[in-house]
């Protein structure tokens, strides 16, 4: 079963501009990562946020984190054409186990 | 290596055969994941290992679905009796001890059954 769901399922938004996917998740975490996928070739890992951490950074992207509402959001800003592929939150929820995967969302971005 | 690498890329088979699909995790890390995914689709987990010990299997469909890592590295995944419904993207996974820096995925391995 997918412990994720991500909110939207589908984006679309202009070069330049800022996005932002919501994840909500059912359980608790040991920790949240959030991974892209081109275009149905590998995924790949994005960032990483820990139970106790509220906010992250790296390069263009901010993740958040609020427990309270099991719920996290990747904020891609100043978006490029390149940043076009699918997103997948995934929780962890117990160190070193197993991730669960959400169902996604995909983002356009058009030039 | 430098990446995981999974074999063959593509895999058609008739229906009630055996298939082998092959994991190369990156050298080194400790835990290897098997996922499977449909299109447009999150991957689902399968099954995962730590070292050569297999710690999860929920996420096996039935028994005709086996997994190993006898050496603790390279690892296997054998779909015995194919059915169409097993026609899917699997994935290999593999992360260091503390698994601070994610998954590293292989590109996988499209798996076609007729």
């Amino acid at each position: 079963s997918q412990q994720g769901e991500e909110d939207p399922q589908a984006l679309s938004i202009q070069e330049g501009e800022n996005a932002t996917m919501n994840c909500s998740y059912k359980t608790s975490i040991n920790n949240l990562q959030w991974y892209r996928q081109n275009s149905g070739r590998g995924l790949v890992h994005l960032i990483l946020i820990r139970s106790n951490e509220r906010e992250k950074h790296s390069g263009r992207l901010r993740v958040t984190l609020d427990t309270s509402k099991k719920s996290s959001s990747l904020l891609i800003t100043a978006s490029r054409a390149a940043d076009t592929a699918s997103y997948f939150c995934a929780t962890d929820l117990a160190k070193g186990g197993k991730l669960i995967f959400g169902q996604g969302t995909e983002l356009s971005v058009k030039p | 290596g430098a990446g995981v690498s999974q074999s063959p890329r593509y895999k058609v088979t008739k229906r009630g055969q055996d298939v082998a699909l092959r994991c190369d995790p990156i050298s080194g890390h400790v835990s290897l994941y098997w996922y499977r995914q449909a299109l447009g689709q999150g991957p689902e987990f399968l099954t995962y290992f730590n070292y050569e010990a297999q710690q999860d299997k929920s996420g096996l469909p039935n028994d005709r679905f086996s997994a190993e890592r006898p050496e603790g590295s390279i690892s296997t995944l054998t779909i015995q009796r194919t059915e169409q419904r097993d026609s899917a993207m699997y994935r290999c996974a593999s992360s260091s001890a503390s698994g601070g820096d994610g998954y590293t995925f292989g590109s996988g391995t499209r798996l076609t059954v007729v």
